[in-house]
């Protein structure tokens, strides 16, 4: 089992570009999460799909940042324009349910926007 | 406050033990979490414990909640360097999404 897979790893990007973070989730699992970690808010969760449905997307900071989830091995998040305060490392992670079996997490995708 | 509350920082040495305290929101949590993240890494699942147990062993892990004062330790015996890292607590408020708190780095010393 390769675990949950985000890429790139790192990304570094200007102002203003188009950002696209991936992630391609257990098999069999059905919920998939993004998280955002940063120094100061810790981790937060930006939006979470089941059976490949988005179910909550409240924490999406604003309208710049979208994701989606077209089949059960594959999501984006996408943030367009991306800004320097967007800075910080992007977490894919994967469950069978959306609590009680605990969630696999990915590697991240450390994100720099200059 | 609506936090999974934990303190920021713990120093210990090599071979003495360590307990990570946090203190959690939501007396509906089914289920509450340790994570482990090494730098460079996502977060690692250590154990969980169900709501209706007092305590948990995993070799040299024990969990220990206290449903009352929704308080949650980690202790981790005979530390050793490699258990360095950032140790999360998480809560599933409601049978819903795991809340983490902003985590406990764990430094040990030789």
């Amino acid at each position: 089992d390769a675990g949950v897979i985000q890429s790139p790893r790192h990304e570094v990007t200007e102002m203003g570009q188009e950002v696209t973070l991936r992630c391609k989730p257990i098999s069999g699992h059905n919920s998939l999460f993004w998280y955002r970690q940063t120094m100061m808010r810790g981790l937060e969760l930006l939006i979470y799909f089941n059976n490949n449905v988005p179910i909550d997307d409240s924490g999406m900071p604003e309208d710049r940042f979208s994701a989606k989830m077209p089949n059960a091995s594959f999501s984006t998040l996408k943030i367009q324009p991306s800004e320097p305060r967007d800075s910080a490392v992007y977490f894919c992670a994967s469950s069978l349910s959306t609590g009680g079996d605990g969630y696999t997490f990915g590697s991240g995708t450390r994100l720099t926007v200059v | 406050g609506e936090d999974v509350e934990q303190s920021l920082f713990l120093s210990v040495r090599e071979g003495d033990s360590s307990v990570i305290n946090c203190t959690y929101t939501d007396s509906s949590s089914t289920y509450l979490y340790w994570y482990k993240q090494e730098p460079g890494a996502g977060l690692q699942l250590l154990t969980y414990i169900f709501s209706n147990m007092d305590m948990k062993q995993d070799q040299r892990l024990t969990v220990l909640l206290n449903k009352k004062d929704k308080h949650l330790s980690l202790r981790i015996a005979d530390t050793q360097t490699g258990d360095s890292a950032i140790y999360f607590c998480a809560e599933t408020p409601g049978y819903s999404t795991l809340t983490f708190g902003k985590g406990t780095m764990l430094l040990v010393s030789p």
